[in-house]
């Protein structure tokens, strides 16, 4: 099972921060995700990477960014939040030979 | 990637097994079938996956029916802890590896 962390677990931030998200997985996982959820809602696909330098847009529109320099780390900015970006995130690697996905415990972001 | 199709919520009893059952009606033939739970806003948890065959692991057993349009995954003895929402998702084997998560089943085992 993969080793994948997240932090911090929880943030409140007032509007206008600059803020970055941090996940990091220890199994050398090419590919790897972010996942944004709101309270009781469906998880939605924000950013994929399939590798170092490599990061796509999902399928939920994000004014999000993230980067992808070393394989095991994938954090994700927000270059100025907003009351409209609470929500929980959820960071995800997987498997390259099964394709299943471990997922960190999440971030979860209150913008005041 | 296919659509799925899970009832609402669900209720069972401790100790008894939970059936989850799941429609894939569209599914196509080199689609597999994921399960997945997450337990109160925790990061969703694998639980397991298969093609056509049935699939046994530690936590859960996969039923896919013959014709591969539905499933169901049994938790043979449920616990409290086993109470979350359990994920259905049919994705492409090959390329696409994305998974899209629907609203699911919200398991609630009662003591």
């Amino acid at each position: 099972e993969a080793d994948i962390y997240q932090t911090p677990r929880y943030l409140v931030i007032g509007t206008g921060k600059k803020i970055t998200l941090e996940c990091s997985q220890t199994m050398g996982h090419d590919k790897m995700y972010w996942y944004q959820q709101d309270p009781g809602m469906e998880l939605h696909l924000i950013h994929y990477s399939y590798g170092v330098n490599s990061t796509e847009k999902g399928d939920l529109s994000s004014e999000s960014t993230v980067s992808r320099i070393r394989t095991e780390h994938f954090p994700l900015t927000l270059e100025s939040a907003r009351p409209s970006h609470t929500s929980q995130y959820l960071c995800a690697s997987s498997d390259p030979y099964t394709d299943t996905q471990y997922f960190g415990p999440g971030t979860r972001l209150t913008v005041l | 990637d296919a659509k799925t199709t899970q009832p609402t919520s669900m209720d069972c009893a401790e100790g008894r097994a939970a059936n989850l059952p799941c429609n894939h009606s569209t599914i196509s033939g080199n689609e597999y079938v994921y399960w997945y739970r997450q337990i109160h806003s925790q990061g969703p948890q694998y639980i397991i996956h298969g093609l056509k065959n049935n699939e046994t692991n530690e936590m859960a057993s996969l039923i896919i029916t013959e014709d591969r349009k539905s499933s169901t995954l049994i938790l043979p003895h449920a616990t409290l802890r086993d109470t979350a929402v359990y994920y259905c998702i049919v994705r492409d084997g090959g390329s696409n590896y994305k998974l899209t998560f629907g609203k699911g089943t919200l398991l609630t085992v009662n003591p």
